[in-house]
């Protein structure tokens, strides 16, 4: 099983900075098979980010998506209010499909 | 619109089951596999089941294999998951989500139902 392990748990940040998220991977898998989810309170996840680079439709170009060999990021160029929320990446390189722990995202 | 609306939620015992549907609108159904997700009170995302478009491959989570059945039924557009010999710890909302694109294994989930509650409890 792919163990995907996020980091930070917490992130506090005042509107306009930068984000950075981490989900680092137990094993490398071909492909950048991997995504990243939004979820604010009381919704459902929505889909931001898939091939760990390519934005879902509808997603604005302040999110981005990298890999290298195991380390995947999720970054937001200038955080929005809007943007408080937990994000979650996800692999589906192999089953079992997993999920990582999730970053929660705070506006300070 | 694309949509998906899950139904059946509820509160049972320990050791009941539960079946769970979820109807699909605005797409074509029977070209996407789709999947269920749950998220137990305060957790992260759990994946357990996955099912391709025809219902020829499934996957399970080790933690459902054995308890859970995923089916679908692509004239009526709706996935079900069947869940038997409910334990305390699969109290969750349960998400059904559709895959991005129309491939086996899974891709990405890029649309999501709303979730259903199971509350398991004596």
């Amino acid at each position: 099983e792919i163990v995907l392990t996020q980091s930070p748990g917490t992130l506090s940040l005042s509107l306009g900075e930068r984000a950075t998220l981490s989900c680092r991977a137990s094993q490398y898998f071909a492909s950048g098979y991997l995504a990243w989810y939004q979820q604010k309170p009381g919704q459902a996840p929505r889909l931001l980010i898939y091939h760990a680079s390519r934005r879902a439709t509808g997603i604005p170009d302040r999110f981005s998506g990298s890999w290298s060999g195991t380390d995947f990021a999720l970054t937001i160029s200038r955080l929005e209010p809007e943007d408080l929320a937990v994000y979650y990446c996800q692999q589906y390189s192999l089953s079992p499909l997993t999920f990582g722990g999730g970053t929660k995202v705070e506006i300070k | 619109e694309v949509q998906l609306l899950e139904s059946g939620g509820g509160s049972v015992q320990p050791g009941g089951s539960l079946r769970l549907s979820c109807a699909a609108s605005g797409f074509t159904f029977n070209t996407h596999a789709m999947n269920w997700v749950r998220q137990a009170p305060g957790q992260g995302l759990e994946w357990i089941s996955s099912i391709s478009d025809s219902a020829t491959n499934i996957y399970y989570a080790d933690s459902v294999k054995g308890r859970f059945t995923i089916s679908r039924d692509n004239s009526k557009n709706t996935v079900y998951l069947q869940m038997d010999s409910l334990r305390a710890d699969d109290t969750a909302v349960y998400y059904c989500a559709k895959d991005l694109y129309s491939v086996w294994p899974p891709d990405a989930f890029d649309i999501w139902g709303q979730g259903t509650t199971v509350t398991v409890s004596s």
